[in-house]
């Protein structure tokens, strides 16, 4: 069974930084993109990054460029985001999610965590 | 970026009728959608890619059909456990988008 557990998540101050992680299990991590997508109160879904089963790629979306890094250890089955210069506009319940395949192209996400909240407030 | 549009926004219905939800692109985006369920406080499930074929899993009730810009996502006969917000999303291109939602309430 796929399980994608998150965590990381926390209350900053804008400026601030959280690094979230997201544990995979029961499925061959390194075969697979993986996504961050997330969701404010009471909005639709969001993508924000996305990684290649490799890891060799990376992509992001205009509101986060140059503040969040998307990465992976392979190794230790487990995803990762970097989140600086935190803005208000980035609080949301942020998902890990497993791509059905394993390129920079591949948007159909399979199999979601259960998010991790982040509330970014003075 | 490719713009989704879902109708309804809130749906109202019974208990064994048939729904059926729409979702329009921006753009010609040939058969690249996907719908999600999103029930309360949990996080989204596939339901649907590509259009039309349905996720292993997922009981068939549910399907999808249209090409281009026009999309439906249909329920056969509603059950209970359907309350749910469903969201569609285009698949066809950087950066993947999703509309608005569709809230269902029975």
């Amino acid at each position: 069974e796929v399980q994608l557990l998150e965590s990381g998540g926390g209350l900053v101050q804008p400026g601030g930084s959280l690094r979230l992680s997201c544990a995979a299990s029961g499925f061959t991590f390194s075969i697979y993109a993986m996504s961050w997508v997330r969701q404010a109160p009471g909005k639709r879904l969001e993508w924000v990054s996305m990684i290649t089963g490799s890891g060799s790629s990376t992509a992001y979306a205009d509101s986060v460029e140059g503040r969040f890094t998307i990465s992976r250890d392979n190794s230790k089955n487990t995803l990762y985001l970097q989140m600086n210069s935190l803005r208000a506009e980035d609080t949301a319940l942020y998902y890990c999610a497993k791509a059905d395949c394993g390129s920079i192209s591949c948007y159909t996400r399979d199999h979601w965590g259960q998010g991790t909240l982040v509330t970014v407030s003075p | 970026d490719i713009q989704m549009t879902q109708s309804p926004s809130s749906l109202s219905a019974s208990v064994g009728d048939r729904v059926t939800i729409t979702c329009r692109a921006s753009q010609n985006i040939n058969k690249y959608v996907n719908w999600y369920q999103q029930k309360a406080g949990k996080a989204p499930k596939l339901l649907i890619y590509t259009a039309s074929s349905l996720q292993s899993g997922v009981p068939a009730r549910f399907s999808g059909s249209g090409s281009g810009t026009d999309f439906t996502l249909a329920i056969s006969s509603l059950q209970p456990e359907d309350l749910a917000t469903y969201y569609c999303q285009q698949s066809y291109g950087a950066p993947d988008t999703f509309g608005q939602g569709t809230k269902l309430e029975i």
